[in-house]
């Protein structure tokens, strides 16, 4: 079955530390991929994707994702928080055969930033 | 850039009445899509919707559920007899056809009493 894992459901940074958020994928074949965050009672905002190609992503906020196929990861990366990223972060995955096939979400990671 | 657009924001309801929410997708999109987001919980897919016919629906989507492209501009997911757990953030997609990504609306709050 199509699976997407983020193994951290809580993560606290300080303000200016570097974030990784860890993401893991379960498709038969490699799905697009994507990473959106939320603002508490927010919509989605589309971070960053990946479909093909370069496996370093760049999106935006300052944010990257890198797709490693040997591992099934799209972990998301910032080199240096702001107080302003505090936020759920979900990634998520979608078949790249086209057609109606869903969109499948990852649990999310709350990101909490500290002074 | 076009987005995607819903309403109401919120929606109170109660127990038992009948729902409708309301999406406007991107002009040129032909996939539709409604999911959910119980509070603190993932976003879970619903139902997708193609060529004015329901292509996929996931366990949730039961026949409390139904959608409907009135008009070839809304997109409207009903629920006809609300209950306390259709509590949640629904949010509608589009997107055009062949690998085109999905925008997601900003989604509309349903609270049930």
């Amino acid at each position: 079955a199509q699976s997407v894992t983020q193994p951290d459901i809580h993560i606290t940074v300080s303000e200016g530390a570097s974030l990784e958020l860890r993401c893991n994928y379960s498709y038969g074949a490699t799905p697009y991929l994507f990473w959106y965050v939320q603002s508490p009672g927010q919509g989605l905002q589309l971070l960053l994707k990946y479909f093909s190609g370069d496996t370093l992503v760049q999106g935006i906020k300052g944010f990257e994702a890198e797709f490693k196929r040997s591992q099934s990861s799209f972990n998301l990366r910032k080199p240096s928080v702001h107080w302003s990223d505090a936020a759920e972060y979900f990634c998520a995955a979608w078949g790249n055969s086209g057609g109606y096939q869903k969109v499948t979400f990852g649990i999310g990671t709350k990101l909490q930033v500290i002074p | 850039e076009p987005e995607v657009t819903q309403t109401p924001s919120h929606q109170v309801t109660q127990m038992g009445q009948e729902v409708i929410l309301r999406c406007v997708p991107i002009s040129n999109h032909l996939y539709f899509y409604w999911y959910r987001q119980i509070l603190g919980q993932k976003v879970e897919f619903l139902v997708s919707f193609y060529n004015n016919e329901i292509s996929e629906k996931s366990e949730i989507f039961d026949d409390q559920f139904s959608v409907e492209r009135p008009d070839g501009s809304n997109f409207t997911l009903k629920i006809r007899s609300t209950k306390l757990e259709d509590s949640a953030m629904y949010f509608c997609a589009s997107r055009t056809g062949g690998a085109g990504e999905q925008y997601f609306g900003p989604g509309t709050r349903l609270t049930v009493t």
